[in-house]
Order: C-alpha cells, then sequence, then structure tokens
C-alpha cells in the first residue's frame, strides 16, 4: 500500500516550452501533496505543498506563475513547468500524505521525474 | 533559523565494517524525525520516524536513535546493496507535515 506514482519518469524538451508533470497516490487519497527539486548531490528542496481544491502554497523564492500547481482531485496533482530554461533542469519528486493521517506524519514518495531543458 | 546537518557527507565501508550516519538538528518544536533511502534515480524511500529522545526502531541492519540534539542510523554488517544516500527529515509541529532535509551522507559499502 501507499503508493505514489509520477508521470513521465523522465522528460526532455526544448527552452521556452512548457512541461506538466503528474503525481498520483494509486492506493489512498491525499488532501495533501508536496512537490520538491533536488539537484545533483543537493539535498530535496520543497517547493510548494499542494492542498485539494485550494490554492498551492509556494515557498520562499520560488516562482508561482513559473511552476504551475493544480490539486483537483484527492489522488491527482500536476507541477506544469512554464516556459522552461535550462536551469529548470533538475530531478522533480512528489510526495504524499494519506488523509487519514490526522498527525501529519508519514510522506510517501514518488519515484521522481527527470527534467532536461535544452 | 532551523537546519538539519547531516555527517559524513560520503562513507565508504567495507562489506562487513559496521558504522554509524549522523544527523543534528536545530528546530524548534520537533515533532518527528524521519529517515529515508535514496537510490540514484529514484524517490526517497521511509525507513524511521522517531519522536522522541531516547527512542529506537530497528530494520534489519538499520537501527535508528535519537537524542535532544540529533540522531544517529547504526548499519551494522552492511552489505553493497545498502550502498545507498540516506537522507534525514525533521517536522516541526506548526507546519502541516513540512519535512526540512538535510543533505544525506552517500554510503558506498564495498564486497
Amino acid at each position: 500500500g501507499a503508493v505514489v506514482s509520477q508521470h513521465p519518469s523522465w522528460v526532455i524538451c526544448k527552452s521556452g516550452t512548457s512541461v506538466k508533470i503528474e503525481c498520483r497516490s494509486l492506493d489512498f487519497q491525499a488532501t495533501t501533496m508536496f512537490w520538491y527539486r533536488q539537484f545533483p548531490k543537493q539535498s530535496l528542496m520543497l517547493m510548494a505543498t499542494s492542498n485539494e481544491g485550494s490554492k498551492a502554497t509556494y515557498e520562499q523564492g520560488v516562482e508561482k506563475d513559473k511552476f504551475l500547481i493544480n490539486h483537483a482531485s484527492l489522488t491527482l496533482s500536476t507541477l506544469t513547468v512554464t516556459s522552461a530554461h535550462p536551469e529548470d533542469s533538475s530531478f522533480y519528486i512528489c510526495s504524499a500524505r494519506d488523509s487519514r493521517d490526522r498527525g501529519y506524519n508519514e510522506q510517501f514518495f514518488g519515484p521522481g521525474t527527470r527534467l532536461t531543458v535544452l | 533559523e532551523d537546519q538539519v546537518t547531516q555527517s559524513p557527507e560520503a562513507l565508504r565501508l567495507q562489506e562487513g565494517e559496521s558504522s554509524s550516519l549522523n544527523c543534528s538538528y536545530t528546530v524548534s518544536g520537533l515533532r518527528g524525525l524521519f529517515w529515508y533511502r535514496q537510490d540514484p534515480g529514484k524517490g526517497p524511500e521511509f525507513l524511521f520516524t522517531l519522536y522522541s529522545a531516547g527512542e529506537e526502531k530497528e530494520k534489519e541492519r538499520l537501527k535508528a536513535t535519537l537524542t535532544k540534539k540529533e540522531s544517529f542510523l547504526h548499519i551494522t554488517a552492511p552489505k553493497p546493496e545498502d550502498s545507498a544516500t540516506y537522507l534525514c527529515a525533521v517536522k516541526r509541529g506548526s507546519t502541516l507535515g513540512r519535512l526540512y532535509f538535510g543533505r544525506g551522507t552517500q554510503l558506498t559499502v564495498w564486497p
């Protein structure tokens, strides 16, 4: 149980295009999902907290107009990188918290999406 | 400022050579310390959650302990398949689940 999937697992795009990454909780409902970015040999940096049915909360320094987050259902959140540039190339990872977890404890992580912008 | 520091950055062990990884933290209102394992190109895999000083948890060759200032991940008689990056993260009570991650310890176990 508690499986989180991401699609695609990797994507290569041209500079200036937009890329959408999906994060799905497969066997549980997730009111809250988190989006992280990880550069090589660096730790996970939280970009935003995605809440079902409401606007995402972005961390300081993260451009909300560039990284569009939509959490339209209890099992799906999407991250769209708009007008991508080479510096956006990174490993994007989502995590989800089971809605039944009132203690806000465990987060289940997806396998990540490798984005390369040429 | 909240901070999570892991040491060493990298650790190379011979198979069977036990050692410990360290995670020190300065967080107000700690509500949980988490250990994850991350393989290259993959998302973190949950290992342990510790909530209070003195708590210990074990899983196969791994044992995690927690004090008021740091946590240790002890690896007993490691095997090559234990090679991975081990991440430590903490959660504060006021942040609805937000995790603060350390930079990780890259463990390599040689046969």
